[in-house]
């Protein structure tokens, strides 16, 4: 089955730009994912979808200062302009017949 | 709008039984998959089972999702819980090819402990 892979932080300023990375396990490059933000003391909610050729699917309302793209078996979470309430964790998510999997999660710092 | 809300959590001792449940409303209930999400304390997201019948290998023979579309109603009937159960339980509404978590309930916090 997949793994995930994130790192477990990350930080960048106010108004910067930040890369979130997401990486599959051999064998399963090929496979999309999709990007969930938590922010503290919140349920998750859910960014977009992430296909291995880049195009992706976001959710209702989300801000177009969320993007994401893909290399090989990694998947990005570009947020651009940081807002304080960016300040979250970020889980990747795929699936295969009959399961679900979630990376570790990253914890963003906004500074 | 889609809206989930889960309740049925609360404090049960080890070897005990709990159903959480989770009320849909602003979508065809019965037209798409629905998952259960956990989360211990200070961790990250666990995927706990999706319907028809997909679970976890740590909650496989113990765990049980079922649906009851009369109500727009998710449950999971959780017995033989341990303290590693400890976490909140997320409602899931999946996308429509039934592969990624599209929509989120707020949760439901289960403790076991004596």
């Amino acid at each position: 089955q997949p793994v995930l892979t994130q790192s477990p932080s990350a930080s960048a300023s106010l108004g910067a730009s930040v890369k979130l990375t997401c990486t599959l396990s051999s064998g399963h490059s090929s496979y999309a994912i999709a990007w969930h933000q938590q922010q503290p003391e919140k349920g998750p909610r859910y960014l977009m979808r992430l296909n291995n050729d880049g195009s992706h699917i976001k959710g209702d309302g989300i801000p177009d200062r969320f993007s994401g793209s893909s290399s090989g078996a990694e998947r990005y979470l570009t947020i651009s302009s940081l807002q304080s309430e960016d300040e979250a964790d970020y889980y990747c998510q795929t699936w295969a017949t009959g399961i679900r999997v979630f990376g570790g999660g990253t914890k963003l710092t906004v500074l | 709008e889609v809206q989930l809300l889960e309740s049925g959590g609360g404090l049960v001792q080890p070897g005990g039984s709990l159903r959480l449940s989770c009320a849909a409303s602003g979508f065809t209930f019965s037209s798409y998959a629905m998952s259960w999400v956990r989360q211990a304390p200070g961790k990250g997201l666990e995927w706990v089972s999706t319907t028809s019948t997909y679970y976890a290998d740590s909650v496989k023979g113990r765990f049980t999702i079922s649906r009851d579309t009369s109500k727009n109603t998710l449950y999971l009937q959780m017995n033989s819980l341990r303290a590693e159960d400890t976490a909140i339980y997320y409602c899931a509404k999946d996308d429509a090819s039934g592969s990624y978590f599209h929509s989120w309930g707020q949760g439901t916090l289960v403790t076991v402990s004596s």
